[in-house]
Parts: C-alpha cells; structure tokens; sequence
C-alpha cells in the first residue's frame, strides 16, 4: 500500500509556530507535495521536496528524509488566514499521486 | 501556473440521474485527473483522463459509474451516473503541467448533493 499519515487536527496561536509531520512508504518515492485547502476551496500548492532537507519558502518550510519516509511543513508567525487543512501529497514512481488524510489547522488568537 | 474551471459549481440532484462535470483549462496540457473529496476526508483519484483514448480508473471506480471523456488537451467532463446519496461530494479535475516538479493544480471543484 502507500500509506500517507498525518496528524488530524492541530491548533495553535497566533504568531506562533506549528510543525505538521508526514510519514509514507517509501518504496517507489518520487516526490513529496504540500497543499493548503481552505474549507470550501481547493488545494492550493505550497511545496515540493525531492531531496533530502529543508525547503524554505517565506513563513513556510518543508522537510524532507528520504531514508525514514518523512516530511514536515513548518509554519512560522502564525496568522489567523493559516487556519486551514493542510494536505501532505506523494508522488510513486508509477506517477501516482496519493493524498494523506490532510491535518486541520486551527489558529486562535 | 493554469486557470482551470469548472462547471457546474455546485448542484443538487436527485437519486438515479446522472450529472456531466466539465472542466476546462487555458493551456494544452498531457495530463488531467479527476478527484473526489467527500465531506471531511482528503482527495481520492478517480482516474486519469487520456485525451485521444480511454479514462485509466482507480481501483474502486469503473466507466459506468464515472464515464470520462477527454476529446482535446485543455477539455474533461466526468459523469456521475445512476446517482445516490454516497455520491454527495466534491468532485476536483486537476492538471500537471509536465514541468518540473510535476505539481497538480486543481480547479475550484464542483459540489454535488445527491437527495
């Protein structure tokens, strides 16, 4: 199977930080995405890791280890706007995309 | 990036008819897919729309229930066929646009109500 794990729900205050964690199966890894789906909306890209570290992008950043199937996407100086489903998405080599279960996100103030 | 739209945006149907999903994008692209996210849960792949020959289906999802049509590089419809109330859900045509990462970007989603 491919698996895809995620927290399912976390909250948080504002301006603080958050760290949401994925784990996969690694056999046939290709690629490791981060979506943002606001409630009624669709995913939005966030990121992407292919290699083995972090990937800053402004108040987002994603890791990634290959070798123990593990990603995290860490938000920083939270906003109320960051409350949202957060989707953890694996590419296989079988060009597959498969979805976790997405972790809710409540910010609070 | 692609605009990608949907039509219709939402619906309410009733049980045993069958509702045709379109998706338009502004740019030829190779691949299309078809998603649903029922209430709650994340996306699951129903298929994968090949333009020029037959929808490849996830396990669990066959043509008769969701046929496919994929006549050119930037058009989809999916149908939802012989409706129940376990079709109520989103349904999300996305395209990758073969660059580099290859990363799906999703239409706004049609939300169906099934009664």
């Amino acid at each position: 199977g491919q698996n895809i794990d995620q927290p399912t729900e976390m909250t948080a205050t504002e301006g603080a930080i958050v760290q949401i964690n994925c784990t996969y199966q690694t056999s046939g890894f290709n690629g490791l995405f981060w979506y943002q789906q606001h409630a009624g909306e669709a995913p939005t890209f966030l990121s992407y890791n292919v290699l083995d570290g972090l990937e800053e992008k402004g108040r987002f950043s994603s890791f990634l280890s290959r070798s123990k199937g593990y990603s995290y996407l860490l938000l920083k100086e939270l906003q109320m706007k960051d409350s949202a489903s957060y989707l953890c998405a694996v590419t296989y080599n079988n060009n597959d995309m498969r979805f976790g279960a997405g972790t809710r996100l409540t910010v609070k103030p | 990036s692609a605009v990608i739209s949907q039509k219709p945006s939402r619906d309410i149907c009733q049980r045993g008819t069958s509702l045709t999903i379109q998706c338009q994008v502004d740019s030829q692209v190779t691949m299309m897919f078809w998603y649903r996210q029922q209430p709650g849960q994340s996306l699951t792949l129903i298929a994968t729309a090949n333009q020029g020959s037959e929808a490849t289906y996830e396990s669990g999802f066959v043509i008769d229930k969701f046929p496919i049509s994929r006549p050119n590089l930037t058009f989809s419809t999916l149908t939802v066929s012989n409706m129940s109330p376990e079709d109520s859900s989103i349904y999300l045509c996305s395209v990758d646009l073969a660059a580099s990462p290859d990363t799906q970007y999703f239409g706004p989603g049609t939300r169906l109500t099934v009664l």
